[in-house]
């Protein structure tokens, strides 16, 4: 199994270009999330859905867009870039684990290093 | 919002020494994970506690929940070079609809 799989690995853009960020996992999981990772920071949640179909908004979703069309894609766009979104970003996803106390783990991918200038 | 406060930011330890990771939540939670991340890595996931004053241990990592369920800590005993990385707890809110908050983690750096 790949696991989950984050493209690109590095990317630079301009202030104001679009991208997609893309996450891909192959473990069957209906939970997936969008964290941006900054000094000091911790992670972030953006963006996340648990299940295809469905999305919510995290921590700091201002200036992103995420969709689930499929359980196994999870997009993360970036409207109009700006230099405060230079961030590592890293897609996680997990089995549901609605109602319980329990909560499956986190399955982090490699990570997209972004840099807006 | 919910907050999860993590303690020390950084931390120097010689090797074979031993030390402490700490956690603390402003609001009662569910459960807390804690994962590691090595430089240049993605977080991993290391274990999750559950119930009021749980203890589980992983070689020489000990993983403590509070009575309160609003802390935990991590103990590193004979500190080894491949424990260098960051470590984050992750914990869940009963108030905020079981969502998972990370701490800013602890950077552990070991002289050798």
């Amino acid at each position: 199994n790949a696991g989950v799989t984050q493209t690109p690995k590095f990317q630079v853009l301009k202030t104001g270009q679009s991208m997609t960020l893309q996450c891909a996992q192959d473990m069957n999981h209906e939970y997936m999330s969008w964290y941006r990772q900054d000094p000091g920071m911790g992670l972030r949640l953006i963006h996340y859905s648990v299940g295809a179909g469905i999305t919510d908004q995290g921590e700091v979703p201002n200036g992103y867009n995420v969709s689930r069309s499929t359980t196994e894609d999870f997009p993360l766009r970036l409207l109009s870039a700006a230099p405060s979104q230079t961030s590592v970003y890293f897609c996680a996803s997990s089995y549901s684990s609605r109602g319980s106390s329990y909560n499956s783990p986190l399955h982090f991918g490699n990570g997209t290093r972004l840099t807006v200038t | 919002g919910q907050q999860v406060m993590q303690i020390p930011q950084y931390q120097h330890v010689q090797e074979g020494e031993d030390f402490t990771t700490y956690c603390n939540s402003s609001t009662t939670l569910s459960n807390i994970q804690w994962y590691k991340q090595r430089p240049g890595g993605h977080p991993v996931f290391l274990i999750q506690l559950v119930k009021s004053g749980e203890v589980k241990k992983q070689k020489r990592l000990t993983f403590q929940f509070g009575e309160a369920k609003k802390n935990s800590s991590l103990h590193i005993t004979a500190t080894q070079t491949t424990d260098v990385g960051t470590y984050f707890c992750a914990g869940r809110h009963k108030a905020a609809g079981n969502k998972l908050t990370f701490g800013g983690g602890t950077r552990v750096l070991v002289k050798p």
